[in-house]
């Protein structure tokens, strides 16, 4: 199947500091990246749907100011954590999808970034 | 809306026994349905998938049958083994294939011990 990777794959900030996660489809072109938060023990929640050249779509209840979401290329996506705190400690995954192709309509899943804020 | 309810784990088999891990939805219309499955230090992968009623999925040894009557999707293998070990998520999409977002269960966590 293609191939989703992460970078970093853990990550401990400080309280007040901002962290950049980085999606990235390794092997096909990915017009549309989903970042999902899972907590332990819980579900995979959606934070977030973007698509490539045009501005995220934001589920309900998530901060689009605290959770910043680029995708500027068909193979890249970043989530950038802005002034991070010990509340936003959690798993973060990223899924794409591809456009047709080697990476079909499928989505494929990152391994996760854990990110711990003290 | 749409929403997945999955049985809770842990669950703890040994080697060559049977497994069922139940899943039951809620959505309107005709979900999508599918199992993922997440091994360690790994991201999910889709495992199968069923598109509409009656529709049975299956992929190395597991099956799962979309029974529109009861709700449900639960996975089941015949004998499993040690590298069955990891977690499985029940999930949802609207639109007939992973296009739509996807709507997750909690995940069970399986352990096969030999």
């Amino acid at each position: 199947g293609a191939v989703v990777s992460q970078h970093p794959s853990w990550v401990i900030c400080k309280s007040g500091t901002s962290v950049k996660i980085e999606c990235r489809s390794l092997d096909f072109q990915a017009t549309t990246m989903f970042w999902y938060r899972q907590f332990p023990k819980q579900s995979l929640m959606l934070m977030a749907t973007s698509n490539e050249g045009s501005k995220a779509t934001y589920e309900q209840g998530v901060e689009k100011d605290k959770f910043l979401i680029n995708h500027a290329s068909l193979t890249l996506s970043t989530l950038t954590v802005t002034s991070a705190h010990p509340e936003d400690s959690s798993f973060y995954i990223c899924s794409a999808r591809g456009t047709s192709g080697r990476g079909g309509y499928e989505q494929y899943f990152g391994p996760g970034t854990r990110l711990t804020v003290t | 809306g749409n929403s997945v309810t999955q049985m809770e784990g842990p669950v703890t088999l040994s080697e060559e026994a049977f497994l069922t891990i139940n899943c039951t939805y809620t959505a309107t219309g005709y979900p999508s349905l599918f199992w993922y499955v997440q091994y360690p230090g790994e991201g999910l992968q889709l495992l199968l998938k069923a598109t509409k009623a009656d529709d049975k999925g299956s992929n190395k040894g597991f099956e799962a049958t979309y029974r529109k009557e009861t709700t449900s999707f639960h996975l089941e293998k015949g004998s499993v083994q040690v590298s069955d070990s990891a977690v499985y998520f029940c999930a949802l999409s609207r639109g007939g294939s992973t296009l739509g977002r996807l709507y997750f269960g909690r995940g069970t966590q399986l352990t096969v011990w030999p």
